[in-house]
């Protein structure tokens, strides 16, 4: 089945606690983003990466790394996350990054930080 | 500025009403899609519809149906005869891709939480 999954799923840590959010593919979709969803605010692209070893900064990208080692994966790293970053996670892939076609997302991970 | 404006917030309607969710985008390409999708309660996106600026047809599918009108660059989404099951959040999105653009972000509105009644 195609799919995004990203783990955990539901995940509390605390203040400066280094954390991955996991996000793999299965579509060998070239284009991967990570958005998160704040009440109020709709979602909002954090990174992005075109292809394996390429990554840029979406709009909201403070506070966040994120690294494209291999096609499948594209993990999100809070070195030092705050209470700010709590939100709602959703990884994406797509095939082309032009719209072309629909973006998969992942199931969401809902992150708080305490 | 917001490139995707969702205006209504919140909508409340009582089964078998129809409902229209409003989306008003703003971008200078020639070429761009727009998108709605929708989140249950559950959390997760469900893609409803793509649609391309070239094709200004309006879409049926079932209960939904969807006007583009490039006119007063808006991407309206009907649901007739709503249910309970229709219950969600639901976005509309702007992908822009002319030469020069921002390739595979995907601008979101703020989103409009829609609620069936019993």
């Amino acid at each position: 089945e195609a799919q995004v999954t990203q783990n955990p799923r539901y995940l509390i840590t605390v203040t400066g606690k280094k954390l991955t959010v996991t996000c793999s593919q299965n579509m060998n979709h070239e284009y991967m983003s990570w958005y998160r969803q704040d009440p109020g605010l709709g979602l909002r692209q954090i990174y992005y990466s075109m292809n394996v070893e390429v990554t840029d900064k979406g709009d909201v990208p403070e506070g966040y790394k994120v690294s494209r080692k291999e096609k499948r994966n594209f993990p999100l790293i809070l070195e030092s996350p705050s209470p700010n970053q709590t939100s709602l996670y959703f990884c994406a892939s797509s095939p082309s990054p032009t719209g072309i076609t629909e973006a998969f997302f992942g199931q969401g991970t809902r992150l708080t930080v305490v | 500025a917001q490139k995707v404006t969702q205006a209504q917030t919140e909508i409340s309607v009582v089964e078998k009403e129809d409902v229209t969710l409003d989306c008003v985008y703003e971008t200078r390409d020639t070429t761009y899609y727009l998108f709605w999708y929708k989140q249950p309660p559950s959390g997760e996106l469900v893609f409803l519809i793509r649609r391309n600026s070239f094709d200004e047809q309006n879409e049926i599918s079932g209960r939904y149906s969807w006007n583009f009108q490039k006119s007063t660059s808006s991407f309206n989404f009907t649901i007739t005869a709503s249910q309970v099951v229709d219950s969600a959040v639901y976005f509309c999105a702007l992908s822009e891709a002319d030469r020069g653009s921002t390739l595979g972000r995907l601008y979101f509105g703020r989103g409009t939480q829609l609620t069936v009644w019993p």
